[in-house]
């Protein structure tokens, strides 16, 4: 079991937006303002798409944002486009000994 | 080019032993600090462990499952870094991805990672 949870799946169509959410403890989200966000096509490797919650590395479409509320941080992608169909993990730095944990991973699925 | 070239993995039997390599080139290796992170058939990403840049000290940290049994170390003049896995559990099984820790200017974010290899798959079964 993840230390971080997300939804297994989500969809939406080409236009719209979804938002993935990352649930954790006050001992990493809740704590830190290091989040990140990785996007993962089959058979590709991750992609750093957003990190300290809400900055986007040079090259990353500005349609993907980045937001946290508590313990829960939060992927939004608008104008949903086909090559967005993917795995999204969310991470976060964490007070524990393993000091980065990841979520289990979303399937994005673009209809 | 930025690149990173992982090699080394197989199937081992539970309890052996395997060194997983990372090859790195296209950037200043001996000011980054590496991470390990692995995934499992289907499964999502594991942050496996970090070390740190010489000039940070060197130190390596290790997630709960893996310390212990696990050592990640590092050979700036090779521009490579090493994962030594013991006492290795079926477990342990996925494909093992050596990355970067992310930096911008004079910024850098532990739990940002930039750079990744393609993994080398590791298979733990009798």
């Amino acid at each position: 079991q993840s230390a971080l949870t997300q939804p297994a799946s989500v969809s939406g169509s080409p236009g719209q937006s979804i938002t993935i959410s990352c649930t954790g403890t006050s001992s990493d989200v809740g704590r830190f303002n290091y989040v990140s966000w990785y996007q993962q096509h089959p058979g590709k490797v991750p992609k750093l798409m957003i990190y300290e919650v809400t900055n986007r590395p040079s090259g990353v479409s500005s349609r993907f944002s980045g937001s946290k509320s508590g313990n829960t941080a939060s992927l939004t992608i608008s104008g949903l486009q086909a090559e967005d169909e993917a795995d999204y993990y969310c991470n976060s730095y964490t007070s524990s000994n393993t000091l980065v944990v990841f979520g289990g991973g979303t399937k994005l699925t673009v209809l | 080019e930025v690149q990173l070239v992982e090699s080394g993995g197989g199937l081992v039997k539970p309890g052996g032993s395997l060194r997983l390599s990372c090859a790195a080139s296209g950037f200043t290796f001996s000011d980054t600090w590496m991470i390990w992170v692995r995934q499992a058939p289907g499964k999502g990403l594991e942050w496996v462990g970090r070390v740190k840049s010489k000039t940070n000290g060197g130190t390596a940290d290790y997630a709960a499952p893996v310390k212990g049994r696990f050592t990640i170390s590092r050979d700036d003049s090779e521009n490579t870094l090493y994962l030594q896995m013991n006492s290795l559990k079926t477990e342990d099984t996925g494909a093992y991805y050596c990355t970067t820790r992310f930096c911008s200017g004079t910024s850098c974010w532990d739990e940002a990672f930039d750079i990744w290899g393609r993994g080398t798959v590791v298979t733990v079964s009798s």
